[in-house]
C-alpha cells in the first residue's frame, strides 16, 4: 500500500544550526510535494511546493529538494530559530487525483 | 491568517449524538476541502467540494457527509458519533484538487466525543 513517512524521531536543534527532515514516500511517483508547518492547536500552513521536474526549491531559510529516484523530500531549516520550533508535514497526491495525504510530521525544536 | 474560517473553535458531544462543523472558504476559492487530525497525527483527507458537489473521498464511513453552498462555504456532518471521532476537524479551501494546489487551512475545530 501507498505509505508516506517522516522522520519519526522529535528534531531538538541549536539556534543557528541546520534543521534537515526527510519526506520518504512508497508506491507512487508523485508529480508535486508540499511542505506545511503547523503550530500547536492551529491549522498547518503552507511552505513550499516543488514539482517533481525540480531538483530543489528555496525560501528565504528554507530549502527542499525532491529525489524521485528515492522517493524521498529533504526539507532544511538554515540558520534555526526558536520561532522555527513547530511541526513539519510533507504532503503528496499518492494517486494523481484530489486527495491531498500528509505524513505524521516532525517536531523540531530549537534552543535559544 | 488565511482568511479561512471554521466554527464552531470547540465542541463537546457523547456518543451517539451528531455533530455539524462549518467552514467558510477562502475569496475566489471554489474548493473545499475537510481533513481529520488525531493527536501526534497528519491530516488524514475526509472529503473534497468543487463547485458543490464532492469530487473526492478518503477512508471514511458514509455517516461523515458534507455539504457545499453557492457561496463555497462548507459544512461536515457526523453521525452516531464515536469516540474515536475526537479530533481536530481541518478545513482547507484552494483554487482546485490535488497537491498542485495549495491548501489553506482554517484553525480548526476541536471535537471531543465523551
Amino acid at each position: 500500500s501507498q505509505k508516506i513517512e517522516q522522520n519519526s524521531e522529535a528534531l531538538n536543534i541549536q539556534e543557528g544550526k541546520t534543521a534537515t527532515l526527510t519526506c520518504n514516500y512508497t508506491n507512487y511517483s508523485p508529480a508535486y510535494l508540499q511542505w506545511y508547518r503547523q503550530d500547536p492547536g492551529r491549522g498547518p500552513v503552507f511552505l513550499l511546493l516543488i514539482r517533481e521536474n525540480e531538483k530543489e526549491k528555496r525560501k528565504e531559510r528554507l530549502k527542499v529538494t525532491f529525489d524521485t529516484t528515492l522517493k524521498q523530500s529533504l526539507f532544511h531549516i538554515t540558520a534555526s530559530q526558536p520561532a522555527d520550533s513547530a511541526t513539519y508535514l510533507c504532503a503528496l497526491d499518492m494517486a494523481n487525483d484530489y486527495k491531498l495525504s500528509f505524513g505524521a510530521g516532525t517536531t523540531v525544536t530549537v534552543r535559544a | 491568517e488565511t482568511g479561512v474560517t471554521q466554527s464552531p473553535t470547540h465542541l463537546i458531544k457523547t456518543r451517539g449524538q451528531q455533530v455539524t462543523l462549518r467552514c467558510s472558504s477562502q475569496s475566489g476559492h471554489n474548493t473545499v476541502s475537510w481533513y481529520q487530525q488525531a493527536l501526534g497525527q497528519g491530516p488524514q483527507f475526509i472529503f473534497q467540494y468543487y463547485r458543490e458537489e464532492e469530487n473526492g473521498r478518503g477512508n471514511f464511513p458514509p455517516r461523515f457527509s458534507g455539504l457545499q453552498f453557492p457561496n463555497y462555504s462548507s459544512e461536515l456532518n457526523v453521525n452516531a458519533l464515536e469516540l474515536d471521532d475526537s479530533a481536530l476537524y481541518l478545513c482547507a479551501s484552494s483554487s482546485g484538487g490535488g497537491a498542485k494546489n495549495i491548501q489553506y487551512f482554517g484553525a480548526g475545530t476541536r471535537l471531543s466525543v465523551l
